[in-house]
């Protein structure tokens, strides 16, 4: 099984700060990587797709990149709105596995 | 609009069994392939199973914890993506969640208690 290494668990952080959040491979997965955005009680929502392609929808200030192990989210610009928990998905080989989750917090 | 709406959640017995179905609108269900991802109180998001298209063989995956207890199905001529859930253990409380991974439903808890 591949496992997805998140880091961190948590960050605090304030309005209009950058955001960069990193997901580790335990191997080769290619690009097939999504972000997903979770409030609580809401199921998730699809981020980016293929590390780093913006979901239809979704503000410009997020952004995905990586290839291989290394993955990362960036918030460009931190908005109240987006103070949620953050998951990496890796889909390249059965099962599919979720990183830990980042819980981006108020500062 | 793509819609997925989940049910059959409920209060279960430790070693009974339950059924959950997904309805499916707004995209060609047939051709999709579709997962169950759960999630524990407090806890983060795991990958349960899913299940092909028809045309890509229609075969099913599952996540160790749940192999041999749970069965993945669908029903293209109703849309209808389902989840048999047996001999279910209190570490399968969960809200338990329908998705083609780009697009999910709101949920539906269930709970295995005494």
């Amino acid at each position: 099984d591949i496992q997805m290494t998140q880091s961190p668990s948590s960050l605090s952080a304030s309005v209009g700060d950058r955001v960069t959040i990193t997901c580790r491979a335990s191997q080769g997965i290619r690009n097939d990587l999504g972000w997903y955005q979770q409030k609580p009680g809401k199921a998730p929502k699809r981020l980016i797709y293929a590390a780093s392609s913006l979901q239809s929808g979704v503000p410009s200030r997020f952004s995905g990149s990586g290839s291989g192990t290394e993955f990362t989210l960036t918030i460009s610009s931190l908005q109240p709105e987006d103070f949620a928990t953050y998951y990496c998905l890796q889909y390249n080989s059965c099962p599919l596995t979720f990183g830990g989750g980042t819980k981006v917090e108020i500062k | 609009e793509v819609q997925l709406v989940e049910s059959g959640g409920g209060l279960v017995e430790p070693g009974g069994s339950l059924r959950l179905s997904c309805a499916a609108s707004g995209f060609t269900f047939s051709n999709a392939w579709m997962s169950w991802v759960r999630q524990a109180p407090g806890k983060g998001l795991e990958w349960v199973g899913r299940i092909k298209s028809k045309t890509d063989g229609g075969t099913t995956d599952y996540a160790a914890p749940v192999k041999g207890r749970f069965t993945i199905s669908r029903d293209d001529s109703n849309n209808t993506l389902y989840l048999q859930m047996n001999s279910l253990k209190t570490e399968d409380t969960a809200v338990y969640y329908c998705t083609t991974i780009s697009n999910w439903g709101q949920g539906t808890l269930v709970t295995v208690s005494a």
